[in-house]
Parts: C-alpha cells; sequence; structure tokens
C-alpha cells in the first residue's frame, strides 16, 4: 500500500493568498485526521472525518480554515486568506475504524506563509 | 479525551535499553494505549499499543501497569535511529479521535 499521500510536500505562498492542501487516505480506511504542527503548539488535531463526514471540527483555528471530504479517496484543507501564522506542517492521517486502531500519517505538506 | 503526561526528555547511549514512561491516571476501561514515535522530517509512525496485556512486536515492548494508570514504553536495544520523539496517546473505543501531547524527545549517544 502507498499509505497516506499529501500534496503538496512544501509549499511557499505569501500572505493573503488561497492554499488548498491534499490528502488520500489508505484504501479502506474510514477515518481522516487531519493534523497541524508548530514549535510553539505541538500536534494539534484540527478535525476528522467518519466514513466523509466531519465529526469533530473543534480544532480549526478560524473560518479562514475550511475542510472537505467529497468522497472516500479525496480530503482537502483549505486556508482562506492565509496568514504568516499559518505556516506549519499539515499533516493528514487515517485509520480503519473508529475502535481503538492505528493512526497513519502522511509524511505531511510544509507550508510557509511570507 | 483522557490526558497522558510524559517526561519532556530522555537520553540512552546506542546498544543499552531504553524505558520511556507514560502516566495516563484518568484513562477509562475503553481506552487502548498507543506509542508512536517521530523521526526529523516525517510524520509519526505506529509503534505499538495494547489494552490490558504486556505487548511485544519487533520494534518494542510495552509494559501496562495493572491499574492502566500507566505504562512505559521499552526498546530493548537503542540505536541512532531511535532517536525521535516518542508520543504516547489513548485511543478510545468510543471516539475517532486522539490528542497528541509534547511527547518524549530520546536522545541517543554513540
Amino acid at each position: 500500500d502507498a499509505g497516506v499521500i499529501q500534496s503538496p510536500r512544501h509549499e511557499v505562498t505569501e500572505m493573503g493568498q488561497e492554499v488548498t492542501l491534499r490528502c488520500k487516505p489508505i484504501s479502506g480506511h474510514n477515518s481522516l485526521f487531519w493534523y497541524r504542527q508548530t514549535m510553539m503548539r505541538g500536534l494539534e488535531l484540527l478535525i476528522y472525518f467518519n466514513n466523509n463526514v466531519p465529526i469533530d471540527d473543534s480544532g480549526m483555528p478560524e473560518d479562514r480554515f475550511s475542510a472537505k471530504m467529497p468522497n472516500a479517496s479525496f480530503s482537502t484543507l483549505k486556508i482562506q486568506p492565509s496568514e504568516p501564522r499559518d505556516s506549519a506542517v499539515y499533516f493528514c492521517a487515517s485509520n480503519q475504524g473508529t475502535t481503538g486502531n492505528t493512526i497513519y500519517f502522511g509524511e505531511g505538506s510544509w507550508l510557509t506563509v511570507v | 479525551d483522557a490526558k497522558t503526561t510524559q517526561p519532556n526528555s530522555m537520553e540512552s547511549n546506542e546498544e543499552e535499553p531504553v524505558h520511556l514512561p507514560c502516566n495516563h491516571s484518568t484513562i477509562s476501561g475503553t481506552d487502548y494505549i498507543h506509542w508512536y514515535r517521530q523521526l526529523p522530517s516525517q510524520g509519526p509512525e505506529y509503534v505499538i499499543h495494547g489494552l490490558t496485556s504486556n505487548v511485544n512486536n519487533r520494534m518494542a515492548s510495552l509494559a501496562i501497569a495493572e491499574d492502566r494508570k500507566s505504562s512505559t514504553l521499552i526498546l530493548h536495544r537503542a540505536t541512532l535511529r531511535d532517536a525521535a520523539v516518542y508520543y504516547c496517546i489513548l485511543r478510545s473505543t468510543n471516539a475517532g479521535k486522539s490528542t497528541f501531547g509534547d511527547g518524549t524527545t530520546l536522545t541517543v549517544k554513540p
């Protein structure tokens, strides 16, 4: 299996621009998670989906952030407009089932907003 | 979410065993104990998990206290490639999400 696939791996963008991060979860997994990691705040859960439905988005920082999962094999995290404080590594992860199962992480999207 | 507490950092010598502790005093009966590690510039990766009994796999062993309020990840022979941040988290059977704490940064000295 190819694992969780994220794109882009690296992005540098100017403040105010729209950023779209993409994720393909492992085939057959029905839960998908978006995490953000910074030195100051560590690894934060932004939102998670179960069977393509957003279950908990309490970690989404503000209205500038939105996430969608139109089907079982694709999800996006959008930031519009982007700000320098959004600079971070964004990880997508997936797992099968909601019970105590292993979470598999992608390699992350490294975002720099200048 | 039930919280976990880990030391910020630990050091080990290469080829010696390492015991990484984790406290989870508010663990519930439906919580699994999971360990992940994050190598530099990579996403977290699964190491091991357990519910009540001690567990072994090719990467590590997990020792769970009888009252389940603490656990220890055991690396039997640390290598330089084991230098990473190790996270102990609880995964509930009733909820899909998991919260990661700050983890333990393991330094392995040659």
